[in-house]
């Protein structure tokens, strides 16, 4: 299984402002994946962070909203910029098993913004 | 696009009790994964399904891959307290190692 550290664990943050949240795999990954999870709500991906490219968002993210870096095979930020309250939700990072058959995740950031 | 259904949504059961939950999908998946989500924390990988029929345990877990391939079942034998939380079901979408996850079953023991 995959180790993922993800900081900050919470965070309050002004509307307009940006908070960019870190995800380190204790593994070289080819893939790192990030969710959104709204109060109450399941799980939904935001995007694919690719290691020397660009990221893939799913349908309804944008990058500007969500830009994402991945310099390397163990390490990826998601920053959400320009808060509003609609973006109180946790963040969770998640990565792959060695087969690529399992997804583990990250203990999640839990942003609420005011 | 592909989703993924769980039933119950949230359930009361007294301490002791077994429980049985479901995941239920109109595409074909070719793994069945199932987590638990505790208060704060991010999902927990409970199972891995990879075979449609594949009955799977864990503990007092016991999952089933169904034959059909569009659905899995997950089972708890005599729950206790610490079995509170919230349990998802996720697949692959078709041709990818992107995960959907299923709407949740909230599980509350009554002690």
């Amino acid at each position: 299984s995959a180790v993922i550290s993800q900081k900050p664990s919470r965070d309050i943050c002004q509307r307009g402002t940006s908070l960019t949240i870190q995800c380190q795999v204790d593994s070289q990954v080819t893939m790192m994946f990030w969710y959104r999870q709204q109060p109450g709500q399941s799980l939904t991906l935001i995007a694919t962070a690719n290691q020397g490219s660009e990221a893939t968002y799913e349908s309804g993210f944008v990058i500007d909203k969500f830009p994402i870096s991945r310099p390397n095979l163990t390490f990826s930020t998601l920053t959400v910029s320009n808060l509003s309250p609609e973006d109180s939700s946790i963040y969770l990072c998640s990565a792959p098993g060695h087969l690529n058959t399992e997804a583990f995740f990250g203990q999640g950031t839990r942003l609420t913004v005011v | 696009g592909q989703q993924l259904n769980q039933s119950p949504q949230s359930m009361f059961i007294q301490e002791g009790e077994d429980v049985s939950m479901n995941c239920t999908s109109s595409s074909i998946f070719n793994t069945w994964l199932w987590y638990k989500q505790d208060p704060g924390e991010g999902p927990v990988l409970l199972i891995a399904l990879y075979k449609a029929g594949e009955l799977t345990s864990n503990g007092r877990l016991t999952a089933q891959f169904g034959i059909t391939r569009k659905d899995s079942f997950l089972n708890i034998s005599a729950s206790i307290p610490s079995d509170v939380g919230i349990y998802f079901c996720a697949g692959p979408i078709s041709g990818t190692y992107k995960y959907i996850f299923g709407t949740g079953t909230r599980l509350k023991v009554l002690a």
